[in-house]
């Protein structure tokens, strides 16, 4: 049961450059986040998803793009990397919104823009 | 709006001890709160959860209740361990807010042999 994958797990970039981040569940789980880690922010919303097809911004959308053609994929697309992307992003999964299920979150990957 | 404000850390404790980690909320409704934590290396992970006032939460030794009219859900383990250190989130999420879950800034907790 392989549950919730992201890859890369490391990525180093140059500012400008477009990076994809994915994200694949096997669980068949209807909602899919992703977050960024920053230090003194804790965990921020970038983007969610409902079902495929269904997207939606969340706090600190600006900058990402989301796709969701498939339930068990959720990729996250930086369009022009800044340096003020630099940070560990999560996906994450539950099977309602997370208002009171439980989110199954990936390994994160530990984006570097240089 | 929403919000979750959790004690900040570092927090140091020699192994045995007991801990408490504040955590209190902001909410207009009736919201589930969540505590989550993250082993080094690794993403998150759900720790506990209580759905409504009064509920206790309860897994590993750690506990937390959820207390309405402080507005808190303040976790505690009588004894911890070196493996509990870890980073640990209090969250919360509200019926009819927009579905999605609120993360605290998250405690860094160092247990020392």
């Amino acid at each position: 049961d392989a549950g919730i994958t992201q890859s890369p797990r490391y990525k180093i970039t140059e500012t400008g450059r477009q990076v994809t981040l994915m994200c694949h569940q096997t669980w068949s789980h209807s909602y899919m986040f992703w977050y960024r880690q920053d230090l003194g922010h804790g965990l921020r919303l970038i983007y969610y998803s409902a079902a495929a097809d269904i997207t939606d911004k969340g706090e600190v959308s600006d900058g990402y793009v989301v796709s969701r053609s498939k339930t068990e994929n959720f990729p996250l697309t930086l369009e022009s990397a800044t340096r003020s992307q630099t940070s560990v992003y999560f996906c994450a999964s539950s099977t309602t919104s997370g208002i009171t299920d439980t989110q199954y979150f990936g390994p994160g990957t530990r984006l570097t823009v240089l | 709006g929403d919000s979750v404000t959790q004690m900040e850390g570092p927090v140091t404790l020699s192994e045995e001890a007991f801990l408490t980690i504040n955590c209190t909320y902001t909410a207009t409704g009736y919201p589930s709160l969540f505590w989550y934590v993250q082993y080094p290396g690794e993403g998150l992970q759900l720790l506990l959860k209580a759905t409504k006032a009064d509920d206790k939460g309860s897994n590993k030794g750690f506990e937390a209740t959820y207390r309405k009219e402080t507005t808190s859900f303040h976790l505690e383990k009588g004894s911890v361990q070196v493996s509990d250190s870890a980073v640990y989130f209090c969250a919360l999420s509200e019926m009819n807010r927009d579905d999605k879950i609120i993360f605290g800034k998250g405690t860094r907790l160092h247990i020392l042999p």
